[in-house]
């Protein structure tokens, strides 16, 4: 059975930094593309990044344009996890991030997390 | 870069039929697209993927009552028998390399 939980969500100022992680199982973690996607209060779906699944141990990393350079994602496959370091952020990133996981190639999301606040505020 | 436009609401009644639509702007006609459910205070969950065919496959679990179908830029999701437990928001998704959309999602109100 898959299964995406995230964390490290909570509340930051504006222009810090926060870490989200998701701990991934019930599938081979490495053969699987992987995004995050983000929902602010009320509104609806905006994929924020996603990663590629390592074949020879090369892996790509994508951004939408709004936190293209201050969101970096990664991937830990020994350890069947995810990561969004997310910097400067803004009020406008206020949101709860959802790990999602792709199919094979390129293809949707087809397994969501259950998702993690993050608040940007003073 | 593709945009996915979809109506902001829709109602049907209990037992009822209803299509939601979800449109692909001009030029990319043929990209396959997946629909998503996200109930109230729920985490989305995927529904199905619908191929530039028209042929569509769908997640783990996922009731015969639902299905999908395109025509040319169209890609719709039916739903029928309508339950309470459907009333949710439908988004649709497409991709390609380096780029992921999703369409704003439409409210489905069961009456």
């Amino acid at each position: 059975q898959v299964q995406l939980v995230e964390s490290g969500g909570g509340l930051v100022n504006p222009g810090g930094s926060l870490r989200l992680s998701c701990a991934a199982s019930g599938f081979t973690f490495s053969d699987y593309y992987i995004s995050w996607i983000r929902q602010a209060p009320g509104k609806g779906l905006e994929w924020v990044s996603y990663i590629t699944s390592s074949g020879r141990g090369i892996f790509y990393t994508y951004y939408a344009d709004s936190v293209k350079g201050r969101f970096t994602i990664s991937r830990d496959n020994a350890k069947n996890s995810l990561y969004l370091e997310m910097n400067s952020l803004r009020p406008e990133d206020t949101a709860v991030y959802y790990c999602a996981k792709e199919g094979r190639g390129l293809s949707p999301v087809d397994y969501w997390g259950q998702g993690a606040l993050v608040t940007v505020s003073s | 870069q593709p945009v996915l436009t979809q109506s902001p609401s829709a109602s049907a009644s209990l037992g009822a039929s209803v299509k939601l639509t979800c449109t692909l702007s001009s030029g990319h006609s043929t990209y396959p697209i997946a629909w998503h459910q996200q109930q109230p205070e729920k985490g989305p969950r995927f529904l199905m993927r619908v191929s530039g065919d028209g042929s569509h496959t769908k997640g783990d679990g996922i009731p015969d009552r639902f299905s999908g179908s395109i025509s040319g830029a169209d890609r719709y999701l039916t739903i029928s028998s309508l339950q309470s437990e459907d009333e949710a928001d439908y988004y649709c998704q497409t991709w390609g390399t380096g780029i992921r959309v999703f369409g704003g999602g439409t409210k489905l109100t069961v009456l």
